[in-house]
């Protein structure tokens, strides 16, 4: 069975720092690119950030830019999102998703999601 | 950027009834448009990828079509259990990859 599970969410003060992970199995992780997408309290989707499979590219949303940073371990089968400089807007639940290939870019499956809160 | 207009914002249907909801593109997007399902407390879950490819386990009463800036999610009769968001997401030109703002189909 294919599984995403999330993992490194919490609560952080504005300006701080968080590490989340995604442990994938059930598939062969390294022949994937992989995503990150996220969703604000009662709001809609939003993506966040790709990674080809061997890490070599990755692509971003403007907003967080500079900030995030995705990236990948094969060997670990694991995903991975640093997020520095957390804004309250940042606040959402994350998804890890799978992603076909760079010409085929839709998810499937998603993660269970984990919960990001910026707050003071 | 491309942006996703889903129209209606919500809509209120009975079991047994179609459904029928509609994505419109800022620009065209050819083809490359796939459709989600969201159920209250759960993560999405691909429905239709390509406009009109149902992915794998969807059940036959969804479908989808259209192209170029127009489309249009079916679902010929209603479910218990198919009342949730609906969002639909683009990928003809990224990034970024863009989703619309869903559509929220409840019982009536």
């Amino acid at each position: 069975e294919v599984q995403l599970v999330e993992s490194g969410g919490g609560l952080v003060q504005p300006g701080g720092s968080l590490r989340l992970s995604c442990a994938a199995s059930g598939f062969s992780f390294s022949s994937y690119w992989m995503s990150w997408v996220r969703q604000a309290p009662g709001k809609g989707l939003e993506w966040v950030a790709n990674i080809k499979q061997d890490g070599s590219d990755k692509y971003y949303v403007d907003s967080v830019k500079g900030r995030f940073t995705i990236s990948r371990d094969n060997a670990k089968n694991s995903l991975y999102l640093q997020m520095n400089s957390l804004r309250a807007e940042d606040t959402a639940v994350y998804f890890c998703a799978r992603v076909p290939d760079a010409a085929n870019i839709w998810f499937d499956p998603w993660g269970q999601g984990t919960l990001v809160m910026v707050s003071s | 950027e491309i942006v996703l207009t889903q129209s209606p914002a919500t809509l209120s249907l009975s079991p047994g009834e179609r459904a029928t909801l509609s994505c419109r593109a800022s620009q065209s997007v050819s083809s490359y448009l796939a459709w989600y399902q969201q159920k209250p407390g759960q993560s999405p879950r691909l429905l239709i990828y390509d406009a009109s490819n149902r992915a794998t386990g969807i059940p036959v009463r969804f479908s989808g079509s259209g192209s170029g800036t127009d489309f249009t999610l079916t679902i010929s009769s209603l479910e218990p259990e198919d009342f949730a968001v609906y969002y639909c997401q683009q990928r003809s030109i990224w990034p970024p990859i863009t989703f619309g703002q869903g559509t929220r189909l409840e019982i009536k």
